[in-house]
C-alpha cells in the first residue's frame, strides 16, 4: 500500500474549519483514501473515504486533488471534542480484506 | 454505524499468566478481523489478521505462539497473550471488516506486573 505524509500537529480555533492535509504521491489507481481519527485512549473512528471524487458526510468533507496525489480532510466547524490524532491511510480494498497500515497521523488540537 | 466491542476494557495481571481478550462485532458479521497493538505516544501496529474458520496471519516479528488468535465465529475473535511479561503491557485494539471499511473496538489496556 502507498505511504502517506501528514504534518505531525496542527492547531485550530473552536468553531473554525480545520483543514488537515495529506500527501500520497505514490497512490495507485485502485487505492482509496481513508481517514480515521483516534481520540485519546479510544479505538480509531472511521470518518470518511473516497477514490477520486470529493466526498461529504455528517462528520467531514474530503477533497482529493485531480491527480490524486494529495487530499484534505475538512472539519467545517471544529469543536473541542474534535481534538484527536487524525490518520490518512491509502488502502486497497480488493476483496475488502486489505490491511490498514497506520502512519503517525496529525495531532489536531482544537483550542477555545 | 457498525459496532465492535472488546472485553475486558482493561486488565491487570501478574507476569507469567495468560490473558484473553475478546472482540465482537455486534450488528454485523465479519469474516475478517484484525488485531493491533499501540504503545504510548505511538501509532497502531498491526499484529495479525484473523480469518473465520482458518489460521490467523501474523505480521513479521509477531510471535504466533505468544499471541494466540482464534476466530471461531463470524462475530467473535479472541486474542490470548500467553505467559505475559511487563513488556507486553500495551493497548490492544481489534477491528472488524465491514462492507467498505474497518470498524474498531474501544481497545483493551493490559498491564502486566
Amino acid at each position: 500500500d502507498a505511504k502517506t505524509t501528514q504534518p505531525p500537529s496542527m492547531d485550530c480555533a473552536e468553531g473554525r474549519a480545520a483543514n488537515l492535509p495529506c500527501n500520497h504521491s505514490t497512490i495507485s489507481g485502485n487505492e482509496y483514501v481513508y481517514w480515521y481519527r483516534q481520540i485519546h485512549s479510544q479505538g480509531p473512528q472511521y470518518i470518511i473515504h473516497g477514490l477520486k471524487n470529493n466526498e461529504t458526510n455528517e462528520m467531514a468533507s474530503l477533497i482529493i486533488t485531480e491527480d490524486r496525489k494529495s487530499s484534505t480532510l475538512i472539519l467545517p466547524h471544529a469543536t473541542l471534542r474534535d481534538t484527536a490524532v487524525y490518520y490518512c491511510i491509502v488502502w486497497k480494498t480488493t476483496g475488502n480484506t486489505g490491511k490498514l497500515i497506520f502512519g503517525q497521523g496529525t495531532t489536531l488540537q482544537v483550542k477555545p | 454505524g457498525a459496532v465492535v466491542s472488546q472485553h475486558p476494557s482493561w486488565v491487570i495481571c501478574k507476569s507469567g499468566t495468560s490473558v484473553k481478550i475478546e472482540c465482537r462485532s455486534l450488528d454485523f458479521q465479519a469474516t475478517t478481523m484484525f488485531w493491533y497493538r499501540q504503545f504510548p505516544k505511538q501509532s497502531l501496529m498491526l499484529m495479525a489478521t484473523s480469518n473465520e474458520g482458518s489460521k490467523a496471519t501474523y505480521e513479521q516479528g509477531v510471535e504466533k505462539d505468544k499471541f494466540l488468535i482464534n476466530h471461531a465465529s463470524l462475530t467473535l475473535s479472541t486474542l490470548t497473550v500467553t505467559s505475559a511479561h511487563p513488556e507486553d503491557s500495551s493497548f490492544y485494539i481489534c477491528s472488524a471488516q465491514g462492507r467498505e471499511t474497518q470498524y474498531f473496538g474501544p481497545g483493551t489496556r493490559l498491564l502486566v506486573l
